[in-house]
């Protein structure tokens, strides 16, 4: 079990750029999170998926943002016309889907850290 | 007003001291909260879970969670210099429901020095 990666870790784009990162769960597990978190704030839930499904979006969520799950395996977001305000840490999380009325545990990933200038 | 709230700090101690971490909700609903550690530029990591009201202990660190007044705790015994870290409180809902969305604080930062 290698834990949830993320890819890349770091990424300088100039704004107006579209970026994609990519997000690889822990391999049984059927949920799939995003957040964005800033500097000297706490993670922010940005989507969620079920399997394949997109299930969930935030009103963070912008026009510009696109998440996709093909196959319920790994994830892909991207920012497309990036603006100074996307700038932050992405974090995916994956989890197994607990029993009705129980909170399964997320692990996170080490997040992609986007800087747009 | 954020749903919920936690002090900043930052929060420095002596090694050895213990060490009291909070935060406040305004949601009803919460009914699962955690607490996660998360290091300089790295994801956060799950330290402790506790399912409605009580207290729960594991090793070092002990969780507490008052419904009633809407107020989570960790408390952290002996704290060593590793602990030196953002704690981040969170919580989840998920009652009958299909997503297990987290709400975080913004996280307090903790300094332990030797």
């Amino acid at each position: 079990d290698t834990g949830v990666s993320q890819d890349p870790r770091h990424k300088i784009t100039k704004r107006g750029q579209n970026v994609t990162f990519r997000c690889d769960p822990i391999s049984e597990h059927n949920r799939l999170y995003w957040y964005r978190q800033t500097l000297g704030q706490g993670p922010e839930f940005l989507t969620y998926f079920q399997n394949e499904a997109q299930l969930e979006k935030s009103r963070l969520l912008s026009d510009r943002f696109s998440a996709e799950r093909p196959k319920g395996s790994f994830s892909t977001l991207e920012i497309q016309r990036t603006e100074q305000g996307d700038s932050a840490m992405y974090l995916c999380a994956s989890s197994l889907e607990g029993r009705v009325g129980t909170q399964e545990t997320q692990y996170f990933g080490p997040g992609t850290r986007l800087l747009v200038l | 007003q954020k749903e919920v709230e936690q002090d900043p700090g930052p929060l420095s101690v002596p090694e050895g001291a213990i060490v009291s971490l909070n935060c406040t909700y305004s949601n009803s609903a919460f009914q699962y909260f955690m607490w996660y550690r998360q290091y300089s530029r790295k994801g956060p990591e799950l330290l402790m879970y506790t399912y409605s009201s009580g207290n729960k202990e594991d090793g070092r660190f002990t969780a507490q969670v008052d419904k009633s007044s809407k107020y989570i705790s960790l408390f952290i015994r002996d704290s060593q210099p590793s602990d030196s870290a953002t704690y981040l409180c969170a919580m989840s809902a998920d009652w009958g429901s299909n997503t297990g969305k987290l709400i975080f604080g913004q996280g307090t930062t903790l300094q332990v020095k030797p």
